[in-house]
């Protein structure tokens, strides 16, 4: 009864080679999230889907680019990966983020990205 | 965004409470409060979350100062399985929330048998 569902678990690349990253999920959620975890380190957002609309953090740089097809798939592309982005990436979901409520994050198990 | 503070690290015994404290002394009056833990080798999972009172779930007991400028996790019977990095978290959920949560270094919480 996978929730959010990241694949591979696993990725390596070389240096400067395309690579993409998926996440689906189950929820029918509104809002799906990619964050950056490094090792050591804690989550960093690197963006976010409302439904359709995309919005980028001030400081995720260009390298990273994001699809969402429909409600359910999204995609984490990384153009030209350097081996500052070795980390683990994390897909999240949440129903809304109402104003009125506070919806809580839904995280999937992640994708190690290694980078050679 | 407002910060929080949480000590390093933490130790408990099995079966015992376990107390996680944060402080967010600029905390504003629309940040309700999250609680998330990462196990090792998996991705955040959403704990507890509080605006002003008192909140318990299955997982655990949220207590919120009266000021709002603290909080504290409760576990009431930590198991081995506990031993996590817990995260506070202050989510702004005034206009223009977007929801995102902004992670701290949190607490890595290590229980012994």
């Amino acid at each position: 009864d996978a929730m959010v569902i990241q694949n591979p678990r696993y990725q390596v690349t070389q240096f400067g080679k395309p690579v993409t990253l998926s996440c689906s999920q189950t929820l029918n959620h509104n809002v799906m999230y990619w964050y950056q975890q490094k090792s050591s380190q804690a989550p960093k957002l690197l963006f976010h889907y409302y439904d359709k609309d995309f919005n980028n953090e001030a400081d995720t740089p260009d390298n990273f680019q994001s699809r969402r097809p429909n409600t359910s798939f999204c995609f984490l592309d990384i153009r030209s990966p350097g081996l500052g982005d070795a980390a683990m990436y994390l897909c999240a979901t949440s129903r809304d983020f109402s104003a009125e409520r506070s919806y809580e994050q839904y995280f999937g198990p992640g994708t190690r990205l290694t980078v050679t | 965004d407002a910060k929080t503070t949480q000590p390093n690290s933490m130790e408990s015994n099995e079966e015992e409470p376990v107390h996680l404290p944060c402080n967010h002394s600029t905390i504003s009056g629309t940040d309700y409060i999250h609680w998330y833990r990462q196990l090792p080798s998996q991705g955040p999972e959403y704990v507890i979350h509080g605006l002003t009172s008192n909140v318990n779930n299955r997982m655990a007991s949220l207590a919120i100062a009266e000021d709002r400028k603290s909080s504290t996790l409760i576990l009431h019977r930590a198991t081995l399985r506990d031993a996590a990095v817990y995260y506070c978290i202050l989510r702004d959920d005034g206009s223009g929330n977007t929801g995102k949560l902004i992670f701290g270094q949190g607490t890595t919480l290590q229980v012994k048998p």
